[in-house]
């Protein structure tokens, strides 16, 4: 059973940028059947994907934050990590890893399982 | 870009059957996948594919998706179904959330 573990900062300020590691125990990284995701959710709102990488370093980000994120793998750590640069307080948020199961051809993903999160605050 | 939109809120009584509407444009082209939230938890998958359950989720909760519409079934609803349920689906550009719903049993 893949296991997922968040880390980094709890408090980022505004205008530097947010980075977090998600430590993957359980399954190596490199399993060409897992993709791995970063999702978001603001205190009291609800899910923003943000996007995902393949072991091979291949990404997908959502539209509406490609021009502020980046992710990286490091399958030596069974690692993925996320940055989030420019960060204002509307970054503030919990911020969720994942595994996903994508299937091309079919067209669908899901998310399964989910790190416990770790809440991010943006301020000075 | 794409939305799928989902009450804010359901009651239903203990015992009787929750029903979780997810609408978006030609949403039955798409597939759909379901996860519950407790208050202070991770989400949970519960439904993918439409239909599917992972094996440790229990037959109470189904899924159907058809014409603009995704519906998430729980039978039998239980006090520990109180949560807070969220679609989702994909159009191979991007991953989106619906609002998500707050279950109430009482």
């Amino acid at each position: 059973q893949v296991q997922l573990q968040e880390s980094g900062p709890g408090l980022v300020k505004p205008s530097q940028t947010l980075s977090l590691t998600c430590t993957v125990s359980g399954d190596p990284i490199s399993s060409v059947d897992y993709h791995w995701s970063w999702i978001r959710q603001p205190p009291g709102k609800g899910l923003e994907w943000i996007g995902y990488i393949y072991f091979n370093g291949s990404t997908k980000y959502n539209p509406s934050l490609k021009s502020r994120v980046s992710m990286s793998v490091d399958t030596s750590k069974n690692q993925f990590s996320l940055k989030v640069n420019s960060v204002t307080g509307a970054d503030t948020a919990v911020y969720y890893c994942a595994t996903v199961y994508v299937d091309i051809v079919a067209t669908t993903n899901w998310f399964d399982p989910w790190g416990q999160g770790i809440l991010v605050t943006v301020s000075s | 870009s794409f939305e799928l939109t989902q009450p804010p809120s359901v009651s239903v009584s203990p015992g009787q059957t929750a029903i979780i509407t997810c609408s978006g444009d030609k949403l039955g082209d798409k597939y759909v996948s379901w996860y519950q939230q407790k208050p202070g938890q991770s989400p949970l998958l519960v439904v993918y594919q439409d239909l599917q359950r992972p094996s440790r989720i229990p037959d109470r909760f189904s899924g159907s998706n058809s014409g603009n519409t995704a519906t998430l079934t729980i039978s039998e609803t239980q006090t520990a179904d109180e949560a807070d349920y969220y679609c989702q689906s994909w159009d191979s550009t991007t991953v989106t959330f619906g609002g998500g719903t707050k279950l109430t049993v009482l």
